[in-house]
């Protein structure tokens, strides 16, 4: 199958700052990312969609000022968790759907993002 | 509201027996798709099976079958010939028109030997 990618896998930061995360499709043109957040033993909550060069739609109840999701490219996802705080920890996922290789009906997840915040 | 309901947050199967993980979803949408995933305990979000809410028959991948019950608006998952290895969370999962992927609570699945 298709295969996405997230960088970091594991990060930890100070409450305060800034962390970014990537999400990238290794081997397809992803038109259509979507960002999760999942909490333990909890459920994936979609936060928002974005559409390839175009600004993320953001489910209701996600501060956009504090996700900042950028897709710049068919290639490349972005997610910004701005002056992080501990309650911002939880599991952040990628996914992504497109061109290429991927099934329409599929999206391919990354393998996740663990943020802990101090 | 969209809504994905799975009942049961933990089950149990002996090695090589079947197990039904139960499903039901709520939408207005007449185009929607429903998916199964498997998320180990690394994390990773492993795509299962699909099925098209215009697909008139039931869709099969391997060991996994989902019962997909229109009219009762239910998706469940049969596993069959259950391995060590498919002990994990199971998620059910609706895709809407607009492409919004909504996940239930899932079901965490314990095979015994």
């Amino acid at each position: 199958g298709a295969v996405v990618s997230q960088h970091p896998s594991r990060v930890i930061c100070k409450s305060g700052t800034s962390v970014k995360i990537e999400c990238r499709s290794l081997d397809f043109q992803a038109t259509t990312m979507f960002w999760y957040r999942q909490f333990p033993k909890q459920s994936l909550m979609l936060m928002a969609t974005s559409n390839e060069g175009s600004k993320a739609t953001y489910e209701q109840g996600v501060e956009k000022d504090k996700f900042l999701i950028n897709h710049a490219s068919l290639t490349l996802s972005t997610l910004t968790v701005t002056s992080a705080h501990p309650e911002d920890s939880s599991f952040y996922i990628c996914s992504a759907r497109g061109l290429g290789r991927s099934s329409y009906n599929e999206q391919f997840f990354g393998p996740g993002t663990r943020l802990t915040v101090l | 509201a969209q809504k994905i309901t799975q009942t049961q947050p933990g089950m149990f199967v002996q090695e090589k027996e079947a197990v039904t993980l139960d499903c039901t979803y709520d939408t207005s949408d007449p185009s929607y798709g429903l998916f199964w995933y498997k998320q180990p305990s690394s994390g990773e979000m492993i795509f299962l099976i699909y099925q098209g809410s215009y697909d008139q028959q039931n869709a099969t991948e391997g060991r996994y079958s989902l019962n997909f019950q229109k009219a009762r608006k239910s998706a469940n998952l049969v596993i069959s010939a259950s391995q060590l290895g498919d002990s994990a969370m199971y998620f059910c999962a609706m895709r809407l028109t607009g492409n919004q992927f909504y996940f239930g609570t899932g079901t965490s699945l314990t095979v015994i030997p």
